[in-house]
């Protein structure tokens, strides 16, 4: 049963373009999600988050919607830079009842072109 | 300051074999968690650590696997008698605690080959 699904394998985006990233999720006592940038050989890293009482978080280039009636939020990336490339994997929690562990979606591989 | 650092970043054992995968989590943090990826699966939860206890091992995949945490600190994930489906990179994150919203910072992982 994957609770969180990321749909789109991959992606491609010009430079100085936007890149959305989209993730869905099934359980409703998600109330925590992160989304994380991974190299190859090398651990994910943090990005940015969103709590579930709120509908957008922004960082710089990263924004992240939260839609909670559709149970779906994205990461946008503007402009995007070849450096972004990357998997990027979004991750769902359930605070109180699961001690914060990560549910993970497949991830998507972006790709920025020059 | 340090981040996660996790040992060795390669092993590769024998099917059958008896493994030990260390994490040391950044100081400080009261949460560690331990994740895997399998070759061409998203991250898949573990087992997680509030101190040195264990309050969730719901994701370990068989009786084979352990772990354990000592002095709130380093933790060691056991996997006995390996086989070809352990194959994956292990990875190891930790936050300030669990139950709240922190992030979990990773470590670089284990990669584990069962030949």
């Amino acid at each position: 049963d994957q609770q969180v699904k990321q749909n789109s394998p991959s992606l491609s985006v010009q430079e100085g373009r936007i890149s959305i990233l989209n993730c869905d999720y099934t359980n409703s006592m998600f109330d925590y999600f992160l989304w994380y940038k991974k190299y190859p050989a090398e651990g994910p890293t943090f990005l940015i988050s969103i709590s579930s009482i709120k509908d957008k978080n922004e960082d710089g280039r990263f924004t992240v919607f939260l839609n909670k009636s559709a149970k779906h939020l994205s990461l946008h990336i503007v402009p995007s830079q070849p450096g972004d490339s990357a998997v990027y994997f979004c991750a769902a929690s359930a605070l109180e009842t699961s001690g914060s562990r990560l549910t993970f979606g497949e991830g998507t591989q972006l790709t920025v072109n020059p | 300051g340090a981040g996660v650092s996790q040992s060795p970043s390669n092993k590769v054992t024998e099917k059958g074999k008896d493994v030990e995968l260390r994490c040391d989590p950044i100081s400080g943090h009261t949460a560690l968690y331990w994740y895997r990826q399998s070759l061409g699966q998203g991250l898949e939860f573990l087992i997680y650590f509030q101190g040195n206890s264990a309050p969730d091992k719901s994701g370990l995949p068989s009786d084979r696997f352990s772990a354990e945490r000592t002095g709130g600190s380093v933790s060691t994930l056991t996997i006995q008698r390996t086989q070809q489906e352990d194959s994956a990179v292990y990875l190891c994150a930790s936050s300030l605690q669990a139950g709240g919203p922190y992030e979990q910072y990773f470590g670089p992982g284990t990669r584990l080959t069962v030949t």
